[in-house]
């Protein structure tokens, strides 16, 4: 099965700051279709999951700009440019290329 | 609109059965991937199922094969999840999604324990 390691587990950081998350993958995350479905997903306190970005750097529609997603093969990084309050929660990757799709541990962002 | 309701969720004990529902709207429900997936108080989160679209293929994670069964009825809009043999490392919050995890709902809750 593939294991995704998420770093850093816990992230505080100042209101406007920028935050970076990084996901390792266990293997590499590209399909045969040429595809890599490596996922980032917002989890705020009591929510259910809200997928944030699609395929390593695709943002998913009414998700703001200052969210971004790079990386490739085993490799991937979540950006967020300026750290807003509603930015609270639990981030994770996911990768759904290989069955059983798999989580990262989860990232807990916290304003300082 | 997009939504997903699930329902279902109770207390059970060690053993017993129970049959999760996920009522869908707002896409064509009949043309997607669908999946259920949990998360056990306070902890990440885990994909249990995936479901094709008309219900021909269907995937397991390895700790719930055998004991656990997805279905759909495309008629209905619906999703299923048929649990049996429940042990405590299946207590959770049990989330129907879309596809890839494109939208969530949310979450019916399952404890097993005597």
């Amino acid at each position: 099965d593939v294991v995704m390691t998420q770093s850093p587990l816990s992230l505080p950081v100042t209101l406007g700051q920028p935050a970076s998350i990084s996901c390792r993958s266990s293997q590499s995350l590209v399909q045969s279709d040429g595809n890599t479905y490596l996922i980032w997903l917002q989890q705020r306190p009591g929510q259910s999951p809200r997928r944030l970005i699609n395929k390593v750097s695709n943002r998913e529609s009414g998700v703001p700009d200052r969210f971004s997603g790079s990386g490739s093969g085993t490799d991937f990084t979540l950006k967020i440019s300026r750290v807003e309050a509603e930015d609270v929660g639990v981030y994770y990757c996911m990768q759904g290329t290989h069955w059983p799709y798999s989580f990262g541990q989860g990232t807990k962002l916290e304003i300082k | 609109e997009v939504q997903l309701v699930e329902s279902g969720g109770d207390l059970v004990q060690p053993g017993g059965s129970l049959r999760l529902s996920c009522a869908a709207s707002g896409f064509t429900f009949a043309t997607t991937w669908m999946a259920w997936v949990r998360q056990a108080p306070g902890k990440g989160l885990e994909w249990v199922a995936n479901i094709k679209h008309d219900g021909s293929d269907k995937y397991y994670v390895d700790s719930v094969r055998g004991r656990f069964t997805v279905s759909r009825d495309n008629a209905k809009n619906s999703l299923y999840l048929q649990m049996n043999s429940l042990r405590g490392e299946d207590t959770a919050v049990y989330y129907c999604a879309i596809g890839r995890g494109f939208f969530w709902g949310q979450g019916t809750p399952v404890t097993v324990s005597s």
